[in-house]
């Protein structure tokens, strides 16, 4: 099992307030993506990055390749209400498996 | 184009039936993924289905069973309910290679009484 550890699991930060999510293994990965998730609701992609270092923004949000392709993390500047979600990392092998993070649980509060 | 369809979106069973869960997926996409999400284990991994065949396959009981038609709709099946049976399962479509990333549907919510 190819294991990806999230940190922290679960964040509650006020609005406007900047925060980081890490995304952990062992295992070096071809590429790793993003998703969030609403409740009720699948997962929705954010991003794929897949060089070692890569550096990819999406509006107030950054996402980091580790150089060894094996970490990932995730940055949010002046969270707002909306992205309040479940934040989940996935990596994906040499051999096209797919493995899911534990997830991060963010609450923004107004 | 539209998007990975689930249904149906919520059921409720008994424990000891069994239960059919389908997923037409984005047209072109010919794999097909099936995951079951709990508040405790979070997302994990059934099987994936890929041009009718099955690619790869997650630790469930033989009880959990799926399978994918020529047009890539895939259908899963849950013999002999139990109660932990209950849970959000998502289907997720690709293209065929995991680098490109899924598209997931809503689920279904299953809840087994």
């Amino acid at each position: 099992t190819q294991l990806l550890e999230q940190s922290p699991q679960f964040l509650s930060i006020q609005e406007g307030e900047n925060l980081t999510v890490y995304c952990n293994s062992s295992s070096v990965f071809s590429s790793l993506q993003w998703y969030r998730q609403e409740p009720g609701e699948g997962p929705v992609l954010l991003v794929t990055v897949v060089t070692g270092g890569e550096v990819k923004k999406l509006k107030r949000l950054t996402f980091q390749f580790g150089d060894a392709r094996k970490d990932s993390s995730l940055h949010i500047t002046a969270a707002q209400p909306g992205d309040t979600g479940l934040y989940l990392c996935a990596g994906v092998n040499t051999g096209n498996q797919f493995y899911f993070g534990t997830g991060t649980s963010l609450t923004v509060i107004p | 184009k539209a998007g990975v369809t689930q249904t149906p979106r919520y059921l409720i069973k008994t424990r000891g039936q069994q239960v059919t869960l389908s997923c037409s997926p984005i047209s072109g996409h010919r794999s097909v993924s099936w995951y079951q999400q709990t508040p405790g284990q979070g997302l994990q991994f059934l099987f994936e289905y890929f041009s009718e065949t099955q690619r790869n396959k997650g630790n469930f009981p033989g009880r959990f069973s799926g399978r994918q038609f020529s047009n890539s709709r895939s259908e899963m099946n849950v013999s002999t309910l139990e109660l932990g049976d209950s849970a959000l399962y998502l289907c997720a479509s690709n293209v065929g290679r995991a680098n490109y990333g899924y598209t997931f549907g809503s689920g279904t919510r299953l809840t087994v009484v």
